[in-house]
C-alpha cells in the first residue's frame, strides 16, 4: 500500500533564510511525487511534480523540491524565504499505473515565516 | 477560466436535515474528485468520477453520502442525513487525466452540522 509521511507539523523559518519541508514516501514502483500549498480559505493549489527525469524538479513560485530515491524523500525547498510563504503545505504520492484516485496526500505541514 | 466552482461557500445546517454541495469542475477536464478536509483526519478523497462515471467511492464514508455527476459539467454531494462529524471542508477537484495529471481545487465549502 502507499503512502505519505510529513514528519513536522509546522515549520517556522526567518525572512530570507532557506527553507525545507519534508516528505518521504512509500509506494511500489517509481513513484508519481506532487506538492500542493493551502492558503487560508481556499482549496489546494499545484505547486510541482516529479514524475520522471531530473532528481531536481522546479515548480510555482521559486520553489524547487528533490527526488531521492534511495531515502524515499521528496522534500520541498526554497532558497529564500517570503512571509508571503506562509501556508500549509502537502506532498502527494500517486503509485505509477494506477488509477488517479490513488493520489494519497500526506497531512500537512503549516509553514510560517516571520519578517 | 474561472477554475473550479463550488457551492454554497458555507453552509449551516441543523442534524438531520438535507445538505447538497455542488461543483462546476473546469471546462474539458474529464475527471473529478471530492475531498473532505478535517483537522482530525486530513484530506480524504471520498468518490472519484472519470467521464462522468463513479470509479471509486470507496472513500464514502456511509450510505448517508451520495453523489453524482448527471454530465461533464456539474456535480453533487448529498449527505441525508446530516450528522455533527459530518462538518469539515469539502472540496471538489477536477483533472484532465493523463498518467501525470495534476488536481485543480476548488476553494470548499465549509459544512457546519449543528
Amino acid at each position: 500500500a502507499q503512502s505519505v509521511a510529513q514528519p513536522e507539523d509546522q515549520v517556522n523559518v526567518a525572512e530570507g533564510n532557506p527553507l525545507t519541508v519534508k516528505c518521504t514516501y512509500s509506494v511500489s514502483g517509481n513513484p508519481y511525487l506532487f506538492w500542493y500549498v493551502q492558503y487560508p480559505n481556499r482549496g489546494l493549489q499545484f505547486l510541482l511534480k516529479y514524475i520522471t527525469g531530473d532528481n531536481l524538479v522546479k515548480g510555482s513560485y521559486g520553489f524547487e523540491a528533490e527526488f531521492n530515491k534511495s531515502q524515499t524523500s521528496f522534500h520541498l525547498k526554497k532558497p529564500s524565504a517570503l512571509v508571503s510563504d506562509s501556508a500549509l503545505y502537502f506532498c502527494a504520492v500517486r503509485a505509477p499505473y494506477s488509477s488517479a484516485s490513488k493520489i494519497i496526500f500526506g497531512s500537512g505541514t503549516r509553514l510560517s515565516i516571520r519578517p | 477560466d474561472a477554475g473550479v466552482i463550488q457551492s454554497p461557500r458555507h453552509e449551516v445546517t441543523e442534524m438531520g436535515q438535507e445538505v447538497t454541495l455542488r461543483c462546476k469542475p473546469i471546462s474539458g477536464h474529464n475527471s473529478l474528485f471530492w475531498y473532505r478536509q478535517t483537522m482530525m483526519r486530513g484530506l480524504e478523497l471520498l468518490i472519484y468520477f472519470n467521464n462522468n462515471v463513479p470509479i471509486d467511492d470507496s472513500g464514502m464514508p456511509e450510505d448517508r453520502f451520495s453523489a453524482k455527476m448527471p454530465n461533464a459539467s456539474f456535480s453533487t454531494l448529498k449527505i441525508q442525513p446530516s450528522e455533527p462529524r459530518d462538518s469539515a471542508v469539502y472540496f471538489c477537484a477536477s483533472s484532465l487525466v493523463d498518467r501525470n495529471e495534476k488536481l485543480f481545487f476548488g476553494s470548499g465549502t465549509q459544512l457546519s452540522v449543528l
